[in-house]
């Protein structure tokens, strides 16, 4: 059963604290994405990665981190710096980078405690 | 870089009656226009794309129409149904190998 997965579906944040989310995906993909959703805001792109080993950064990547150690893994770190970091948070793949279609996994929601 | 507008930000419909949703984007060099349909707390969904070799693409109640001259795109859902209910996104890519979205548009089909 081939697709993407995101755990956990939600996570609490205690003030201070690192969070990482998981993103999986058996797809064969090279490109992998995460976006951030609020209400009203559309998808805004966080970091994303066309190749294993590197990874660039989107519109709003300050507070978070990546690695993509693995080419089906490209887990994403809430790190403390991240004042406001309760929204939705979407992983996606694509074959390639670019003009290709994206498919996204179920999602994370992050709350803060 | 890209940046794509979407409009209406929210459209109520009769069940039956037809929806309209248009996206502009700035970027003449973008060739490929996907949509997507995200229900409530669902990533989103792929539901039809084109790209710019034609200028309209149909799936059974859904179309995509694409004016590179204008540098619009519209989705067109006709026949509604309650189960269309959900929020609507576009995108196009940028010059930086991803994909830029639009803010997305709340469809509600009213039965």
């Amino acid at each position: 059963d081939g697709g993407i997965t995101q755990s956990p579906k939600y996570l609490f944040r205690k003030e201070g604290q690192n969070v990482t989310l998981s993103c999986e995906q058996n797809l064969n993909h090279d490109a992998m994405y995460w976006y951030r959703q609020d209400p009203g805001q559309g998808l805004r792109l966080i970091y994303y990665s066309q190749i294993v080993n590197d990874f660039q950064k989107g519109d709003i990547a300050e507070g978070y981190s990546v690695s993509r150690e693995k080419k089906e893994s490209f887990p994403l770190t809430v790190t403390s710096a991240q004042k406001n970091p309760t929204a939705f948070y979407l992983c996606a793949s694509s074959i390639v980078g670019g003009e290709e279609t994206q498919y996204f996994g179920p999602g994370t929601r992050l709350l803060v405690l | 870089g890209e940046n794509v507008e979407q409009h209406p930000s929210t459209l109520s419909v009769q069940e039956g009656d037809s929806a309209v949703i248009k996206c502009t984007y700035s970027d003449s060099a973008s060739n490929y226009f996907p949509w997507y349909k995200q229900e409530l707390g669902k990533g989103p969904q792929l539901i039809i794309d084109i790209r710019s070799n034609v200028g309209e693409k149909k799936d059974q109640r859904i179309a995509v129409t694409l004016n590179k001259t204008a540098k619009h795109f519209s989705l067109h859902i006709t026949e509604t149904q309650p189960e269309d209910s959900a929020v609507y996104f576009c995108a196009a890519p940028t010059g930086a190998n991803n994909l830029f979205f639009g803010t997305g548009t709340r469809l509600t089909v009213i039965p």
